[in-house]
């Protein structure tokens, strides 16, 4: 069944830990892409990926680290700098066409 | 920057209301377009897209946006929606030349009265 995975569903931290989510594709995709979403706010771009072993910040990367080592996988850290950290965490990938294709989500509830 | 506005954060409505859903942006060059729709529990799924030709473009269930160049909107349309509608409605769009990066707008909450 092709798709995107997120796990887990529903992710409790204490501040000032950092907290790793994963995504993983088997779509073939080249483009997988990071996206915070906040009520009122629609969805914000943290990160993006292309190819295997590279990516770019999006508009609000400052306290999250990824990485892409594999290119059906873009896991997303987030650190102890990011400030508000409490939000819905959406992974999505993007292959020849222009669309991208969403995962489930991860909320992730930082206390 | 560029930004796209949803002006209606939240719409109720009952069923067989006719939907008109408001998205505008302010990138000035050559665009991609997209409708996602999220309903509750469910992933964010594409709607409809509007990459270029007829400004008219047909999504799935019965939606429909018209892009008005002029007017730098791509509003979705609906001439009679259904309780199984009641979703979150997110405008969104992909300028040329950006890495086929989306920007959304805030997202409408439509909520329908059976």
């Amino acid at each position: 069944d092709g798709g995107i995975t997120q796990s887990p569903k529903y992710l409790f931290r204490k501040e000032g830990q950092n907290v790793t989510l994963s995504c993983e594709q088997n779509l073939n995709h080249d483009a997988m892409y990071w996206y915070r979403q906040d009520p009122g706010q629609g969805l914000r771009l943290i990160y993006y990926s292309q190819i295997v072993n590279d990516f770019q910040k999006g508009d609000i990367a400052e306290g999250y680290s990824v990485s892409r080592e594999k290119k059906e996988s873009f896991p997303l850290t987030v650190t102890s700098a990011q400030k508000n950290p409490t939000a819905f965490y959406l992974c999505a990938s993007g292959g020849s066409g222009y669309e991208q294709y969403f995962g489930p989500g991860t909320r992730l509830t930082v206390t | 920057a560029q930004s796209v506005s949803q002006h209606n954060h939240h719409v109720i409505l009952s069923e067989a209301a006719s939907l008109e859903l408001g998205c505008n942006y302010s990138y000035g060059g050559t665009v991609n377009l997209f409708w996602y729709v999220q309903y509750p529990g469910q992933h964010l799924q594409l709607l409809l897209k509007y990459f270029s030709g007829d400004p008219l473009v047909k999504g799935i269930k019965g939606f429909e946006a018209e892009f008005i160049k002029s007017k730098f909107s791509f509003n979705l349309r609906k001439p009679s929606v259904q309780w199984s509608d009641t979703a979150e409605y997110f405008c969104a769009v992909m300028r040329s030349g950006s890495a086929r990066q989306l920007t959304f707008g805030s997202g409408t909450q439509l909520t329908v009265l059976p």
